[in-house]
């Protein structure tokens, strides 16, 4: 498809479970974004790539959050010993801009992680 | 930590009205954008804005950000049902260096 896509869309797990979420960005974009968001809260920020390299992780919450993006194309989102707190929905989001703001963002529709 | 403040929070109305909404900083920001989510979905972008007083219109919405670029307004002349979702605002070139979100005003337009 032409847009981000994210896999799974639902993902409930066990408290203490690991958890990878993944993300398929645009072709060519250079940014890619990670937020965490809450039920009707607004998107927080956790970590931003340009191509393969993390430029920002200060979102990330914990030290069992992990973010990677070998290639520069897909990335995923590694959450360790999942906590009940963990549970949001997290989007992903590609920009064709180099930069952390400048342009515009493409979401995917989210995986939505329930924690039990 | 930059916040930005949205309000209203909720905001139900009847077809036909307009209506303001309304995002609020204490920071400077090089850019602010607009989105809009609909639930199950991902915010889709509506607009971007980043001259200080600027006035930028989409059909029946109109954008404005402020002249010491802090703080914006959306405002939507004869809402639709169609334009039910939630609303968020995003401010990018702040301190933090990357885009942030307000918390979003849910607004239903009911028929």
């Amino acid at each position: 498809g032409a847009g981000v896509s994210q896999s799974p869309r639902y993902k409930v797990a066990k408290r203490g479970q690991d958890v990878a979420l993944r993300c398929d960005p645009i072709s060519g974009h250079v940014s890619l974004f990670w937020y965490q968001q809450a039920l009707g809260q607004g998107p927080e920020f956790l970590t931003y790539f340009q191509n393969e390299a993390q430029l920002d992780k200060s979102g990330l919450p914990s030290d069992r959050f992990f973010a990677e993006r070998p290639e520069g194309s897909v990335s995923t989102l590694k959450i360790q010993r999942t906590q009940q707190e963990d549970s949001a929905v997290y989007l992903c989001a590609s920009s064709l801009s180099g930069g952390p703001y400048t342009g515009e963002l493409f979401f995917g529709e989210g995986s939505r992680l329930t924690v039990l | 930590t930059q916040l930005l403040e949205q309000s209203p929070q909720f905001l139900s109305i009847q077809e036909g009205e307009n209506l303001t909404v309304y995002c609020n900083s204490s920071s400077v920001f090089s850019s602010l954008q607009w989105y809009r989510q609909e639930p199950g979905e991902g915010p889709v972008l509506l607009v971007t804005v980043v001259t200080g007083g600027e006035v930028k219109k989409l059909k029946r919405l109109t954008f404005q950000f402020g002249d010491a670029r802090k703080d914006s307004s959306l405002h939507i002349t004869a809402a639709q049902p169609g334009d039910t979702g939630l609303y968020l605002c995003a401010g990018g070139g702040g301190s933090q260096g990357n885009l942030i979100f307000g918390k979003g005003t849910k607004l239903s337009v009911k028929p």
